[in-house]
């Protein structure tokens, strides 16, 4: 079993829809960061969290740590936001970032 | 300036070519990173550069070398790569000490795609 794991793997949505993506994670950690990287592109830091909740324009990561999950929800989806969303955890034995095997979002118009 | 570049973007090489990859951040970060990542797969850590130190080096093979010949850059020599090297190459940025529990977020460049023939 992955020490992070993700869900959906793949999601298909209308724009305008609410979307919200999973990440459980299974190790102690001290920073939960979700990720977005457009096909063959880099990558994209969209939050870092280690507690709470935190808003950038459509977008709202939420992180329960004794529940060891987190949620990235986007708000009145675009078609732009078709990427691949990836959960990163920091910690466990190493402190390294442990990475998700990720969730491909298409969102058609 | 709040952002890491990477060159080239593309690169073909041969097996027996040298080349670099080359990283650069001017966020005053001390620790710098290579991840390799192969199509529809996370990236996997290769290299960590602290203080422009080699921190970390998870058992890349030696045809792959990095070099932090300053603070704000960080090189990666290639030579006799294997076509299974083909991949995109991804440098990141943090602010501290990676050894230091702590909220460093990374900073990812835009890559470097590469394809060995």
């Amino acid at each position: 079993k992955n020490e992070v794991e993700q869900s959906p793997q793949n999601l298909t949505a209308q724009e305008g829809e609410f979307i919200t993506i999973n990440c459980s994670y299974s190790v102690g950690i001290s920073a939960l960061h979700w990720l977005q990287q457009h096909p063959g592109g880099g990558i994209v830091s969209l939050f870092m969290l280690s507690s709470g909740k935190k808003k950038h324009g459509r977008l709202i990561a939420t992180i329960n740590i004794q529940e060891k999950h987190s949620s990235l929800h986007i708000t009145a989806s675009h078609p732009r936001d078709s990427a691949v969303y990836i959960c990163a955890v920091r910690g466990g034995a190493t402190n390294k970032l442990i990475f998700g095997t990720g969730t491909l979002l298409a969102v058609q118009p | 300036d709040t952002e890491v570049t990477q060159t080239p973007k593309h690169l073909v090489m041969g097996m027996t070519n040298k080349k670099s990859l080359k990283c650069e951040q001017h966020m005053g970060h001390r620790a710098m990173y290579w991840y390799k990542q192969k199509a529809k797969k996370p990236p996997e850590l290769m290299f960590v550069y602290s203080y422009e130190k080699l921190s970390i080096n998870e058992s890349v093979p030696s045809r792959f070398s990095p070099e932090c010949p300053n603070s704000s850059l960080l090189n990666l020599h290639l030579h006799a790569l294997q076509p299974e090297d083909s991949a995109l190459y991804l440098c990141a940025s943090s602010q501290g000490n990676t050894r230091i529990r702590g909220n460093n977020e990374q900073f990812f460049g835009p890559g470097t795609r590469l394809t060995v023939l």
